[in-house]
């Protein structure tokens, strides 16, 4: 059974930038048939694809995030990770990793999520 | 890509059922069969529901079905039961591959 689990500082000042980590566990992240992605929901509302990052390194960003994100990969200690830059209050959400599909773009395996607030 | 569009509520009682609409675009949902729904409860992380518009995961109840008819995906709920009460999101392909999921607004159902 493959579990997917977010870990990160809850808190985040102004302007600074927001670090999470997704750790997988019961199957691999380097294998060729999925994406591994971050999704995030701000409290009562819906749910925002962020970006997504295949094993080789290779990532796609929401547009309206793209020049402040970055995700990366670490095969060898079957992680993903997101970094979010110059965040402000509207950055405030609970923060999901998940696998997607390669090929049928649905998402199988969620994290828990993580509640992410910025606050001074 | 703007996001699908669905009703912000629905409700029913128990034992009747209710069904659910995403509408998209030519672009998305009326261009491929990758429309998949989640069901989150509250406080909880979202469950997927429907895949490939139609298919079940196992382990998710025969009440729950979806189904497609040009820009609009649908997911019902047969034999509405109180724990059916949650947000239901749908997620399309939307073709590119720079940015190729949108979701929709999110539905509550409400199980009078």
């Amino acid at each position: 059974q493959v579990q997917l689990q977010e870990s990160g500082p809850g808190l985040v000042k102004p302007s600074q930038t927001l670090s999470l980590t997704c750790t997988v566990s019961g199957g691999s992240i380097s294998s060729g048939s999925y994406y591994w992605s971050w999704i995030r929901q701000p409290a009562g509302k819906g749910l925002e694809w962020i970006g997504r990052i295949y094993t080789s390194g290779s990532t796609n960003y929401n547009p309206s995030l793209k020049s402040r994100v970055t995700i990366s990969v670490d095969t060898s200690k079957n992680q993903f990770s997101l970094k979010l830059s110059s965040v402000t209050a509207a950055d405030t959400a609970v923060y999901y990793c998940a696998r997607l599909g390669i090929q049928l773009y649905y998402f199988d395996y969620w994290g828990q999520g993580t509640l992410v607030t910025v606050s001074s | 890509q703007s996001a699908l569009t669905q009703p912000a509520s629905v409700s029913g009682s128990p034992g009747q059922s209710i069904t659910i609409s995403c509408t998209g675009t030519s672009s998305d949902v009326g261009s491929y069969n990758l429309v998949s729904w989640y069901q989150q409860h509250p406080g909880k992380a979202p469950k997927l529901m429907i895949y490939e518009v139609s298919k079940r995961p196992s382990g998710v109840s025969n009440r729950f079905s979806g189904s497609k008819s040009g820009n609009t995906a649908s997911l019902t709920i047969s034999g509405l039961q109180a724990e059916d009460e949650a947000d239901y999101y749908c997620c399309s392909y939307a073709g590119s591959s720079t940015f190729p999921l949108v979701f929709g607004t999110g539905t509550k159902v409400t199980v009078l």
